[in-house]
């Protein structure tokens, strides 16, 4: 059974550029979920999708960043006009269909360096 | 309100002793309490989590200890080893709420010595 998959794995962008991350969920998982762990620090809650829906992005910067999960194809995280501070490593996450499903299962997360 | 309190922030044991680490949380609406284990460079995993109708739960070597009018719970690793030196993150979340959100406590990095 594949796990959740991200990529790519690294990733460098300079200053200004456009970071897409990527998150195939566990087959048949329809909740996904973003975190980001900036150096020495744990994980910080970013947004959470379901199919085609944004559930709660509470945790997104307003600006430069957005989600999606489409009906066919991964999940994307998209960081525009990127800064040093975007710095980190980004993990997906996602968790069984179904009311009370809460169990989440981690990628191995996009590492994006900002130059 | 949301916040999960971690400590230590590190650990040293030795192989064979006993590994404590401790969280504590301010939101009683809280109902599920997840630890991960994470290695360098690789995604946390799930290694245990406990819901609160239950004061203890025990997998293998790996417990976790709930005390709910404390606000309070820790993992144990009894018989530590080399191999669980790692960071671990304590979590918590509400079920049934409006988001599956996970709150992370801030990490302990526990190295467990030869």
């Amino acid at each position: 059974n594949a796990g959740v998959m991200q990529n790519p794995r690294h990733l460098v962008r300079r200053r200004g550029q456009e970071a897409r991350l990527r998150c195939s969920p566990v087959k048949g998982h329809s909740h996904v979920y973003w975190y980001r762990q900036l150096p020495e620090e744990g994980l910080k809650f970013m947004v959470y999708l379901q199919k085609e829906n944004i559930i709660d992005e509470s945790g997104m910067p307003k600006e430069r960043f957005s989600a999606e999960f489409p009906k066919e194809g991964p999940s994307i995280l998209r960081i525009q006009q990127v800064v040093r501070g975007d710095s980190a490593a980004y993990f997906c996450a996602s968790s069984p269909n179904g009311g009370g499903s809460y169990e989440q299962y981690f990628g191995p997360g996009t590492r994006l360096t900002v130059t | 309100q949301q916040q999960v309190k971690q400590s230590p922030q590190s650990l040293i044991v030795q192989k064979g002793g006993i590994s404590i680490i401790n969280c504590a949380y301010e939101n009683t609406a809280f109902d599920y309490f997840p630890w991960y284990q994470q290695f360098p460079g690789k995604g946390p995993a799930l290694l245990i989590a406990i819901r609160p109708d239950v004061s203890e739960k025990k997998e293998g070597r790996f417990t976790i200890s709930f005390n709910k009018s404390a606000k309070q719970f820790s993992l144990h690793i009894m018989d530590s080893q080399p191999g669980d030196s790692a960071t671990y993150f304590c979590a918590a979340l509400r079920v049934g709420g409006a988001t599956n959100k996970l709150i992370f406590g801030t990490g302990t990095l526990l190295a467990v010595q030869p």
